[in-house]
């Protein structure tokens, strides 16, 4: 069984630039998860997918970062304007549904921000 | 809110010795999970152990068991046998059972050290 893809693995951008990370999560999972995970830090929650329904974006920040899951398969997180701080890796999840269910991680994209 | 801690940034331990990692967390729910995951150098967050809050009965896989204390919001990761692939960070994570939004809320994760 194929895992969590993501691309690009790394990136590397200038502030104020914008940049967008994708992932493919594992087939029939039907609930999607998006983590920044800060150098130093576990994983934070940005949002949280069901099929391409949003059930909790609240730590999102939704001025520069927006995320959508069309057809409720692949995803894309995308960040407009970068800032310093938001240099971290962002992790892709997903699990066959929500509850009980296993997450599985992808391996990831690093992104520096200039 | 829920949080998770993490009060040892680093653990080390000889090969074939046990160690234990500690996590606290905090919560007003009575029915979630636990978590330990593990993560090497290459980055890709792989689940160890699992233990849900209703069984009383501490969860175990192979060299990797738990010690689960309810009251005490207390949630330990004992590794017998240590053995150099275990070196990585570990995080504790917890995970609401209510229905819908359960993303995992993470500690702030130990460097696990091996010498051989």
């Amino acid at each position: 069984e194929a895992g969590v893809a993501q691309s690009p693995r790394y990136k590397i951008i200038e502030k104020r630039q914008s940049v967008a990370f994708w992932c493919n999560p594992i087939s029939g999972h039907a609930t999607l998860y998006w983590y920044q995970q800060i150098l130093g830090q576990g994983p934070k929650l940005l949002i949280q997918f069901q099929n391409n329904g949003v059930v909790d974006d609240s730590q999102l920040p939704k001025d520069r970062f927006s995320a959508e899951r069309l057809k409720g398969v692949d995803s894309t997180l995308k960040i407009q304007p970068a800032k310093l701080e938001d240099s971290a890796v962002y992790l892709c999840a997903s699990s066959l549904d929500w509850g009980y269910y296993e997450q599985y991680f992808g391996p990831g994209t690093r992104l520096t921000v200039t | 809110a829920q949080t998770v801690t993490q009060s040892q940034p680093e653990m080390s331990v000889q090969e074939a010795e046990t160690v234990t990692l500690s996590c606290t967390y905090d919560t007003s729910e009575s029915d979630y999970y636990l978590f330990w995951y593990k993560q090497p150098p290459s980055r890709q967050m792989i689940l160890v152990i699992r233990q849900e809050a209703y069984k009383q009965q501490n969860a175990t896989e192979n060299r990797f068991s738990v010690n689960f204390q309810k009251a005490a919001k207390s949630f330990s990761l004992k590794i017998s046998d240590s053995q150099l692939g275990d070196a990585a960070m570990y995080f504790c994570a917890y995970r609401s059972a209510r229905g819908g939004a359960d993303g995992l809320t993470f500690g702030k994760g130990t460097h696990l050290i091996i010498q051989p």
